[in-house]
């Protein structure tokens, strides 16, 4: 099954500012996920990361605010950006793995 | 639209005891997939259990059996002789794949704890 290691683990950051978070696949996979989990909610899809083609955004996500680069197939970059306090949650990146979805250890982010 | 509901907040058992968590979903499809995470303090979503939906035998693994009964679109995970290790969010979650997208939707979770 894939591993994935996702960077930073946790940040804390001023409002206005924005944050790029990183994930690397130990194999080549063709699509990444990116989920946000707001504070004690599940999980929400912001965005599906096809290698050489734009993200296909979720509803009420838009490129503006969390775009994404996709440079190879193992590899996938989330910034958030303009950040606000209600930005604030866990961010986790996701591939297709054999049995099912292996998932980054995410990104806990608090905006000040 | 895919909806995925998990209708108990919280649940709480003794160590030992057996567990079952509640899930339904809305789907029109017939070929999905549905799985269980877990998600412990420590953030790390871990895949449990999953089941297709056009096998009729109800998956299991080790101590983690689900009940899938697709005709009332419901997905319940049994765990049996719990251990304090099982201590954790549940999630449960529906996938399902046409023209080459997928999208994974999960409910809104049950937070489980095992007590001693």
């Amino acid at each position: 099954s894939a591993v994935i290691s996702q960077k930073p683990s946790r940040d804390i950051c001023q409002r206005g500012t924005s944050l790029t978070i990183q994930c690397q696949v130990d194999s080549q996979v063709t699509m990444m996920f990116w989920y946000r989990q707001q504070p004690g909610q599940s999980l929400t899809l912001i965005a599906t990361a096809n290698q050489g083609s734009e993200a296909t955004y979720e509803s009420g996500f838009v490129i503006d605010k969390f775009p994404i680069s996709r440079p190879n197939l193992t590899f996938s970059t989330l910034t958030v950006s303009n950040m606000s306090p209600e930005d604030s949650s866990i961010y986790l990146c996701s591939v297709e793995a054999r049995r099912g979805y292996t998932f980054g250890s995410g990104t806990r982010l608090t905006v000040v | 639209a895919q909806t995925v509901t998990q209708s108990q907040p919280e649940m709480s058992v003794q160590e030992a005891e057996t567990v079952t968590l509640s899930c339904t979903y809305d789907t029109s499809e017939n070929n999905y997939y549905l799985f269980w995470y877990k998600q412990p303090p420590s953030r790390q979503m871990i895949l449990v259990i999953r089941q297709e939906a056009y096998k009729q035998q109800n998956a299991t693994e080790n101590r983690f059996s689900v009940n899938f009964q697709k005709a009332a679109k419901s997905f319940s995970l049994k765990i049996s002789d719990s251990q304090l290790g099982d201590t954790a969010m549940y999630f449960c979650a529906f996938m399902k794949q046409i023209q080459g997208a997928q999208k994974l939707v999960f409910g809104q979770g049950t937070r489980l704890t095992i007590n001693p």
